[in-house]
Order: C-alpha cells, then sequence, then structure tokens
C-alpha cells in the first residue's frame, strides 16, 4: 500500500501544453522532492522543499515550478511542455532527518508530441 | 562534497547464483547513511536495505546484505541467490543531515535463466 501518490502515471501530451504533475503523501513528511529521469539513467534532483512555503531548486535546472501550500501536497507544473520535457518523474519524501531514506511515489511517465 | 560512485554500468549473473553490486563513497562527515534502491523497467524506487554508518554489523534483509567496509568507504549489496525478477536497475545512495541525498549513477542487473 502506497504511501506516497503520483498522478498520473503515464502521460502523453502537445507542445505548448500546461500540465501539472500530482504528488501526495500520507506519512506527514516534512520533506519531498522531484527527481527527473530518463530511462535507465541517473536520476537528477530537479525541487525540493523542506515544509510548507518552502521550495528550493535542486541540482539540475528545470522549467518546471513547484509549490508547497499543504505538508501532504507537492505538485510540479510545466507551463508550456515540450518534446525536451519528455522523461520520467519521481517524487519522493522523507522525515526531517533523512537517516530513515526516502519514499518515492510510482512516478509519472511524461512524453510531448 | 559528498559522491557516490557505481563503476559497474551493467552486470550479468546466472540464475541462482550469487552477485555483488560496487558502490563507494565519499563524505567526510561521521555520521551518515547508506542506502539501495531497486528500480524495476516499471520505473518505481523501490527501497531495499540501509546501514547506519555507526552500525557495527553488516545489514541484511532476506537476500539482500550489504557488505560495509567502512575504512575503505564501500557499501556493496550482495544478492544471494539471484532470481529472474532481480533484473532491474540498482542505485546506490547515500545521506548526511541536513542535506539531500546522494544517488550514483546505478547498476543494471540482468538474470539469466
Amino acid at each position: 500500500e502506497a504511501d506516497i501518490y503520483q498522478t498520473p502515471r503515464y502521460l502523453v501530451i502537445g507542445t505548448g501544453k500546461k500540465i501539472t504533475l500530482e504528488c501526495s503523501q500520507t506519512m506527514g513528511h516534512d520533506k519531498m522532492y522531484w527527481y527527473q529521469q530518463d530511462p535507465g539513467m541517473e536520476l537528477h534532483l530537479i525541487h525540493y522543499s523542506y515544509g510548507v512555503n518552502s521550495t528550493e531548486k535542486g541540482d539540475l535546472s528545470s522549467e518546471s515550478t513547484v509549490s508547497r501550500i499543504r505538508t501532504e501536497h507537492f505538485p510540479l507544473t510545466l507551463e508550456s511542455a515540450r518534446p525536451s520535457h519528455t522523461s520520467q518523474y519521481l517524487c519522493a519524501s522523507s522525515e526531517y532527518r533523512e537517516l530513515h531514506g526516502y519514499t518515492f511515489g510510482s512516478g509519472t511517465r511524461l512524453t510531448v508530441v | 562534497a559528498q559522491k557516490i560512485t557505481q563503476t559497474q554500468p551493467g552486470m550479468f549473473v546466472q540464475e541462482k547464483e550469487a552477485v555483488t553490486l560496487d558502490c563507494t563513497y565519499d563524505t567526510s562527515d561521521p555520521s551518515y547513511g547508506l542506502f539501495w534502491y531497486k528500480q524495476p523497467s516499471s520505473g518505481e524506487m523501490i527501497f531495499l536495505i540501509y546501514q547506519g554508518s555507526y552500525d557495527q554489523q553488516n545489514a541484511t534483509e532476506g537476500r539482500y546484505s550489504l557488505n560495509f567496509q567502512k575504512a575503505r568507504k564501500s557499501a556493496n549489496l550482495v544478492i544471494s541467490a539471484s532470481q529472474l525478477g532481480d533484473s532491474a536497475m540498482y542505485f546506490c545512495a547515500m545521506c548526511n543531515y541536513g542535506q539531500n541525498f546522494v544517488f550514483g549513477p546505478g547498476t543494471r542487473l540482468s538474470v539469466l535463466p
């Protein structure tokens, strides 16, 4: 039973469309993260949040934006999708003390045509 | 700076054999955690095993064990009695207090029948 949920699981969308990838967790974790990953490749941190109204950019520059209005919800938005945004997006969360590890969602596979 | 190195881009193992996936890390912090995650072709990240820097014994979880050699800064994953379902990407990761996870580039394991 997943404690962190990502929707949609798969998304095919046209260039120029605005999209929002949803991520919600029920564990009360303060910290949440978005990773971008091409198939079989490394994970790249693109956004993270340490709590409500806190968001930071990650190691990989991304045209996406995030918000953290509620502890359990950390959506990622692309204002104008492009084919270069085609990738898998993984959401994760952790307790404030990270030594407990990350819990990952099942991911969203985005294809922009 | 923290860094994880996985020198094996791909590994093959015969079904029912044991396999070791290498991971070395670099950190100057005395307190850290080491993790292994499995990512099957479906894309989700599955937590396998955790080792704390102060743990005296190597971690074990079923068929997974972590060969922790602190002086050499290595945290190799050993999978005993490989199964076809073990075919996946495997990521080694490290966390330190107050910092985000650092992931290695991953190793693709293929189990041969």
